[in-house]
C-alpha cells in the first residue's frame, strides 16, 4: 500500500523568504504526484501535479515541485512567499489499490506560518 | 462551471441520531470520493464511488456508514446512530475519470453533541 510523509507539521517563515515543504512517499510503482492546499474552513485546492515526464512541475500561484524518483521525494517550493501563502499544504499520492480502484493517499500536511 | 457542492456545510446531530451529507459532483465528473478529516491527521480515504456503483469502501467503517451515487441526484454519505467519535470534517471529491485529479468541495462540518 502507498503512504506520504510529511515530516515538517509546521513551518514558520518571513514574507519574501524562499520555502520548501518536504513531502517523501512510498510506491512500488511510478506514482501519481499532488500538492494541495487547504485554507481554515474551505476545501483542498490543487496547486500542481505530477503524471509523467519532466520531474519539475509549475503550478499555480507560483509554487513549483520537483519529482525525485532516487530519493521518493516530491518536495514544493515558492522563491518568494507571500502573507496570503499561510495555510496548510498536503502532499498526496495516487495509486491504483487493487480491484479496479484508485486512491489518493494524503501525507498529515504542513501549516505554514508567515510573519510579516 | 461551478465546483464541487457539499451541503450542509455545517451539521449538528445528537447522540443516536442519522446524518446525511450531500454531494454534487462538477459537471461532467461521474467518479466520487469521501473523505474525513481530523485534526492533526490529514484526510483519510473512506469510499470511492461511480454512478450507480461503489467501486472501493475499503476506508468505510462497516457498520452505520453507508454510501451511495444514484444514477440522478447527488451522492450521500449516510451515518447512522452517531456517535461523538464520528465527529469530523467529511469532504467530496469529484473527477471526470478514474486515475485524475480530485476536485473538492468545502466539506460538511459534522458535531456529535
Amino acid at each position: 500500500a502507498q503512504s506520504v510523509t510529511q515530516p515538517d507539521i509546521h513551518i514558520t517563515v518571513s514574507e519574501g523568504a524562499s520555502l520548501e515543504l518536504r513531502c517523501n512517499y512510498s510506491y512500488g510503482a511510478t506514482p501519481y504526484l499532488f500538492w494541495y492546499v487547504q485554507s481554515p474552513g474551505q476545501g483542498l485546492q490543487l496547486l500542481l501535479k505530477y503524471f509523467s515526464g519532466d520531474t519539475l512541475v509549475q503550478g499555480i500561484k507560483g509554487f513549483e515541485a520537483e519529482f525525485k524518483r532516487s530519493q521518493s521525494s516530491f518536495n514544493l517550493r515558492k522563491p518568494s512567499v507571500h502573507w496570503s501563502d499561510a495555510a496548510e499544504y498536503f502532499c498526496a499520492v495516487g495509486a491504483d489499490s487493487g480491484a479496479g480502484s484508485y486512491q489518493l493517499t494524503f501525507g498529515k500536511g504542513t501549516k505554514l506560518s508567515v510573519i510579516p | 462551471n461551478a465546483g464541487v457542492m457539499q451541503n450542509p456545510r455545517h451539521l449538528v446531530r445528537r447522540r443516536g441520531q442519522e446524518a446525511r451529507l450531500r454531494c454534487s459532483p462538477m459537471k461532467g465528473h461521474s467518479h466520487v470520493y469521501w473523505y474525513r478529516q481530523l485534526p492533526e491527521e490529514g484526510l483519510k480515504f473512506m469510499v470511492y464511488l461511480q454512478k450507480e456503483n461503489i467501486i472501493d469502501e475499503s476506508g468505510m467503517p462497516k457498520e452505520r456508514f453507508s454510501a451511495e451515487f444514484p444514477k440522478e441526484g447527488p451522492s450521500i454519505l449516510r451515518i447512522q446512530q452517531v456517535v461523538r467519535g464520528d465527529s469530523a470534517a467529511y469532504f467530496c471529491a469529484s473527477s471526470p475519470r478514474r486515475g485524475e485529479s480530485l476536485h473538492f468541495g468545502n466539506g460538511t462540518r459534522l458535531t456529535v453533541t
